[in-house]
């Protein structure tokens, strides 16, 4: 079974321009969440979304947003992209939350976006 | 969410056990407790996790002191694979706010 992908693997996008990072969950899991991973930070929290709402959301600025679809399949689009937005950028799902409190999280391989 | 604090980093010799500390003093009676591991150039992976009691599985154990202010994965026989950033967090058992905050987690170094 596959486990959660992410495209593209790498992104090269210039300061101003706009970026669009695509998330594909495990299949059976209606959870997505987004996560940011920039060089000696850690795992920084973006958005949360469940049953294709938005639970949650880090504090991060509006230019950070995101969607889910029927699918749950999940974008994340960055816009007026910064230079300090070069980071790795995870995508996790895991089964429902309403369903299975504290379930697990699946994490994909991530998206290396690269701002010049 | 209640926040997590661990070491930077621990070093370890191979086959030999590895105690990871994190201390959560402000956990809640809902919070439970999680770990996971990032290998290099991979995502984070699950690890364990528990509420009260000591937890075991095929990776690792998660001891959990009486006042859950901390708790302690334990890799019994550490292996070169085994070298990772290591993440303790917290998540409310409701869950419905919960940012599921990572944070830098520890880096384990595994000796040959």
């Amino acid at each position: 079974e596959a486990g959660v992908t992410q495209s593209p693997t790498h992104l090269i996008k210039t300061r101003g321009q706009q970026a669009t990072l695509r998330c594909s969950p495990i299949s059976g899991h209606t959870s997505v969440y987004w996560y940011q991973q920039a060089l000696g930070l850690g795992l920084q929290f973006l958005l949360w979304y469940d049953e294709g709402e938005e639970r949650n959301r880090g504090n991060f600025p509006p230019r950070f947003s995101g969607r889910q679809f029927p699918n749950y399949s999940s974008e994340l689009n960055v816009n007026a992209l910064e230079l300090e937005d070069s980071a790795l950028y995870l995508c996790a799902s895991s089964l429902a939350f309403r369903q299975h409190l504290n379930e697990k999280l699946f994490f994909g391989s991530g998206t290396q976006l690269s701002v010049l | 969410d209640a926040k997590t604090t661990q070491p930077n980093s621990m070093e370890s010799n191979e086959e030999e056990p590895v105690h990871l500390p994190c201390n959560h003093s402000t956990i809640s009676g809902t919070d439970y407790i999680h770990w996971y591991r990032q290998l290099p150039s991979q995502g984070p992976e699950y690890v364990i996790h528990g509420l009260t009691s000591n937890v075991n599985n095929r990776m690792a154990s998660l001891a959990i002191a009486e006042d859950r202010k901390s708790s302690t994965l334990i890799l019994h026989r550490a292996t070169l694979r085994d070298a990772a950033v290591y993440y303790c967090i917290l998540r409310d058992e409701a869950g419905a706010n919960s940012k599921l905050t990572f944070g830098k987690g520890i880096t384990l170094s595994v000796r040959p």
